[in-house]
């Protein structure tokens, strides 16, 4: 079945580029009205999207983000790769990458999830 | 853009039907999602358009939608349904999801 796992830095210095991979399985971001999200959670608040890509490299990013955000996909490795520069301690948050079926409007898989703290 | 609220919290006693609100202008033409989170676990989809379960979710979820509320109802609630639940639409003009801001259910 669909599975996604998120990977990156634990711990990242105010200012730096956060960069997160989320590999998957059992799905092809080469399929028609497949997208790949991104949703963070800073500790005990609400989800928040960030951005998405879709099966055609057409891309959807939250517009109070948008200048810091960067989304990509590599169809042969199964990856989608998010980049968030210039963090700060807000930015502090378990990060998710969660499977968007084909032309439906919500997350059926989710990743388990990568804690991020922004601290110098 | 659409703005979803959730009360942040709502408490029930095992087996007793648990109702949880997810207020917002004109949401019942909108086609509303629920997921379940618990401590330290991603979201889970619970119900999807509405009132629809996905495969392997317990027929005691179900859901409603109508005029300016979508509601998330668990019937015989179960210790291990004490997590939080967030409603989910998807903003059709800027083409990205819309979460509320969450419900902590507590079995008592």
């Amino acid at each position: 079945h669909i599975t996604l796992k998120e990977s990156g830095p634990a711990l990242v210095k105010p200012t730096q580029t956060l960069t997160l991979t989320c590999t998957f399985s059992d799905f092809s971001l080469s399929t028609y009205g497949v997208g790949v999200g991104w949703i963070r959670q800073p500790p005990g608040k609400a989800l928040e999207w960030l951005a998405l890509i879709y099966w055609n490299d057409e891309k959807r990013y939250n517009t109070s983000l948008q200048s810091r955000l960067t989304i990509t996909k590599d169809t042969s490795k199964n990856q989608v790769v998010l980049s968030l520069t210039n963090v700060g301690p807000v930015d502090t948050a378990t990060y998710y990458c969660g499977h968007r079926p084909g032309d439906l409007d919500y997350f059926d898989f989710w990743g388990q999830g990568a804690l991020v703290t922004v601290s110098s | 853009s659409h703005v979803l609220t959730q009360p942040p919290s709502v408490s029930v006693a095992p087996g007793q039907t648990a109702t949880v609100a997810c207020g917002g202008r004109s949401l019942g033409i909108e086609t509303v999602h629920w997921y379940q989170q618990k401590p330290g676990q991603a979201p889970v989809l619970v119900v999807y358009a509405d009132k629809y379960r996905p495969y392997g979710i317990p027929e005691r979820f179900s859901g409603s939608n109508s005029g300016n509320t979508a509601t998330l109802i668990i019937y015989g609630v179960e210790a291990g349904d004490e997590a939080g639940y967030f409603c989910q639409v998807w903003d059709k003009s800027g083409d990205h999801p819309v979460f509320g801001g969450g419900t902590k259910l507590t079995v008592l």
